[in-house]
C-alpha cells in the first residue's frame, strides 16, 4: 500500500526557513518523479515544483523559483522541500504528490499546513 | 503566464448530469496537455479521478466521465449522487515536470 506522510510544516515569521518532508512507503523513490503542490486557504490547488526521475531536473513555479529547493533521499525514502526567505503568499497546504506515469499525480500525502506570520 | 480557468461553482440534482470545463485563458486544451480532474472534498487531499482527458484512476465509478468539448476540457458526471458534493481541479501538463491548476469548481449536489 502506497503511503505519504508530510511533516515539517508551521508557524514561521517571514523571511524564515522551513523543510518539509515527505516519507513514502509502498514504492521505491528510485526513478518516480515527485511534486509539491499548495492550496492556499479557500484557494485552488498550485504545482510548486517537481523532481524528475533520479534529481537529472528539477522544475519550480516561477513564484518560488531561487528560494525553494526539492530534493530526494533515497536512505530515508522521502522527498523534501527546503523553503527560504517566506512571504505571506506561501501561506498553505503543502502536499506532496506523486506523478504518474500518465503526466498527472496518481498519490497524494495528506498535506501540511505552513503558515507564514509575524 | 498560463492561466487555467474553471467555473466557480455549479449545481446539478441528485440523478441529473452536470459538466465542468476547463479552459485556457489564450488558447485551446487538447489531449496534448493530458487533462486531468481531482476531487477534493474540505479538509482531505485531492484524490485523482480522471487523467490523459479521459482514462479513469482505479476505483472511480464509471459516472465519471472526460473529454475535450470544443477548446476545453470536460468532465461529465452523470447520475450525480450526494457525495458527489466536492471541489474539482483541472490540471494541464504543459512540459517536462511543470503543470498548472484551475481555481477549482465547488459542485453541490441539490
Amino acid at each position: 500500500e502506497v503511503q505519504m506522510v508530510e511533516s515539517g510544516g508551521g508557524l514561521v515569521q517571514p523571511g524564515g526557513s522551513l523543510r518539509l518532508s515527505c516519507a513514502v512507503s509502498g514504492f521505491s523513490l528510485r526513478g518516480p518523479w515527485m511534486s509539491w503542490v499548495r492550496q492556499a486557504p479557500g484557494k485552488g490547488l498550485e504545482w510548486v515544483a517537481t523532481i524528475v526521475g533520479d534529481v537529472s531536473e528539477k522544475k519550480y513555479v516561477d513564484s518560488v523559483k531561487g528560494r525553494f529547493v526539492i530534493s530526494k533521499d533515497y536512505a530515508k525514502n522521502s522527498v523534501s522541500l527546503q523553503m527560504d526567505s517566506l512571504t505571506a503568499e506561501d501561506t498553505a497546504m503543502y502536499f506532496c504528490a506523486k506523478v504518474s506515469t500518465k503526466s498527472s499525480f496518481d498519490y497524494w500525502g495528506q498535506g501540511i499546513l505552513v503558515t507564514v506570520s509575524s | 503566464q498560463t492561466v487555467v480557468t474553471q467555473e466557480p461553482s455549479l449545481s446539478v440534482s441528485p440523478g441529473g448530469t452536470v459538466t465542468l470545463t476547463c479552459g485556457l485563458s489564450s488558447g485551446s486544451v487538447s489531449t496534448g496537455s493530458g487533462p486531468s480532474w481531482y476531487q477534493q472534498t474540505p479538509g482531505q487531499a485531492p484524490r485523482t479521478l480522471i487523467y490523459l482527458t479521459n482514462t479513469r484512476s482505479s476505483g472511480v465509478p464509471d459516472r465519471f466521465s472526460g473529454s475535450i468539448l470544443g477548446n476545453r476540457a470536460a468532465l461529465t458526471i452523470t447520475g450525480a449522487q450526494a457525495d458527489d458534493e466536492a471541489d474539482y481541479h483541472c490540471g494541464l501538463y504543459l512540459a517536462t515536470g511543470i503543470w498548472v491548476f484551475g481555481g477549482g469548481t465547488r459542485l453541490t449536489v441539490l
